[in-house]
């Protein structure tokens, strides 16, 4: 079975300052990587995603993620943290086109910055 | 993002009501999923709906009743809540099983 691991329940960055979330993933396939953003009230925006190729993708928002297959990680990364950007963080799991698959999500990490 | 609509945004109810739960979406998707977001637990994958057919059902207690009349709109009937089923409930479409979610602003619901 698939699965997802945030370690990072909480974390607190200064705005300005660089940001790494950590997620790792269990699966027993070429997986496909998501990381979701969620603000208070609202519900999940996505932010990225990969399925294939290059391991370093590109998303909205300034945010960018490595997937590293030896690792079973897929960080985000943004090189400079805006106030704005203080939400919950999901990274999911899932395999497309196929119907007994589903994503499955981590925990989330809650993203708080500080001025 | 207006593609995928949820009414009502928060909704309060004792233990005896009966309510239902909407989700709209506007981007020609087939697929329809509800999940439940619990504090302290990852998202939980409810139901899962392709062209009107339920295709999951993760185990969901029976006072939980998905209904999906077509393509675009999909329900989620509640009854005989209990206190734990308190949580945010998110809808989201995609354009066939398993592909791109998109999700609503999900639906706050508050059993007491």
């Amino acid at each position: 079975a698939q699965s997802v691991t945030q370690p990072d329940i909480h974390i607190t960055v200064s705005e300005g300052a660089s940001l790494e979330l950590r997620c790792n993933y269990s699966y027993g396939a070429t997986p496909y990587l998501f990381w979701y953003v969620q603000s208070p009230g609202q519900g999940l925006q996505l932010l990225l995603k990969y399925f294939s190729g290059d391991t370093l993708v590109q998303g909205i928002k300034g945010f960018e993620a490595e997937f590293k297959r030896s690792q079973s990680s897929f960080n985000l990364r943004k090189p400079s943290v805006h106030w704005s950007d203080a939400a919950e963080y999901f990274c999911a799991v899932g395999a497309l086109y196929n119907a007994g698959n589903m994503l499955t999500f981590g925990g989330g990490t809650r993203l708080m910055v500080k001025p | 993002e207006t593609g995928v609509t949820q009414t009502p945004r928060h909704l309060v109810m004792g233990m005896t009501n009966k309510k239902s739960l909407k989700c709209e979406q506007h981007l020609g998707h087939n697929a329809m999923y509800w999940y439940k977001q619990s504090a302290k637990k990852p998202l939980e994958l409810m139901f899962v709906y392709n062209f009107k057919e339920q295709t999951e059902n993760n185990s969901v207690p029976s006072r939980f009743s998905p209904e999906c009349p077509n393509s675009s709109h999909l329900f989620l009937h509640l009854h005989t809540l209990q206190p734990e089923d308190s949580a945010l409930y998110l809808c989201a479409s995609s354009q066939d099983t398993g592909g791109l979610q998109y999700f609503g602003p999900g639906t706050r619901l508050t059993v007491l």
